[in-house]
């Protein structure tokens, strides 16, 4: 069964460093997601992602968050300089065309900045 | 702004059924969804349920849904030792972004 995919399962960074996560959506979706659940907090959108443009964004998504599909396959998010906040478990998912209410979930990334 | 509340914690003997209930205060909400995670993987959607339903059955799960008072549960038949995992319980709108709305999950623990 085809599922989301995401690389590294966990990224150490230092404090104002930039970092890019990976996702491999599902090949035949047409919307992206991130998300992030920072430990012991709820899970909350970062952004979503359609027809190579950003459709929707919360306001974590500031001016240090940017999300690329550089190819057909990859979508990634990078954070230009990271804070301790960031820390976090980031969550990418996809959900096809016509049932954007069935969201696929990678198994996550865990960003630790020290 | 949305707000969706459940219990952190469920201990149950296996064999017997789990009932995790979540709250929700989104009155414009379309859809209601129980989402499952295990250690190490990511949220798998479990099921959802239109706002316009009060119930929905798909094996052993059930799916009840009290939308006068917000209420939302999810009951699982003969709970086995691995249901043991956090269940995440969301809202979401149709008007545009479909976007969920996560509680803080509740870990259900399945012992002999």
């Amino acid at each position: 069964e085809p599922e989301v995919t995401q690389t590294p399962s966990h990224q150490v960074t230092q404090m104002g460093q930039e970092v890019i996560l990976r996702c491999v959506p599902i090949s035949n979706h047409l919307y992206f997601y991130w998300y992030r659940q920072i430990l012991g907090q709820k899970v909350e959108f970062l952004v979503s992602f359609y027809n190579n443009e950003i459709s929707e964004k919360s306001e974590i998504f500031d001016d240090q968050f940017s999300v690329e599909r550089p190819d057909g396959s990859n979508f990634t998010l990078k954070i230009r300089s990271t804070k301790l906040e960031d820390s976090a478990m980031y969550f990418c998912a996809s959900s096809p065309a016509g049932r954007r209410n069935e969201q696929f979930f990678g198994p996550g990334t865990r960003l630790t900045v020290l | 702004g949305e707000d969706v509340e459940q219990s952190l914690f469920l201990s149950v003997r296996e064999g017997d059924s789990s009932v995790i209930n979540c709250t929700y205060t989104d009155s414009s909400s379309t859809y209601l969804y129980w989402y499952k995670q295990e250690p190490g993987a990511g949220l798998q959607l479990l099921t959802y349920i239109f706002s316009n339903m009060d119930m929905k059955q798909d094996q052993r799960l059930t799916v009840l849904l009290n939308k006068k008072d917000k209420h939302l549960s999810l009951r699982i038949a003969d709970t086995q030792t691995g249901d043991s995992a956090i269940y995440f319980c969301a809202e979401g709108t149709s008007g545009g972004s479909y976007i969920p709305t996560f509680g803080r999950g509740t870990s259900l623990i399945v012992h002999p």
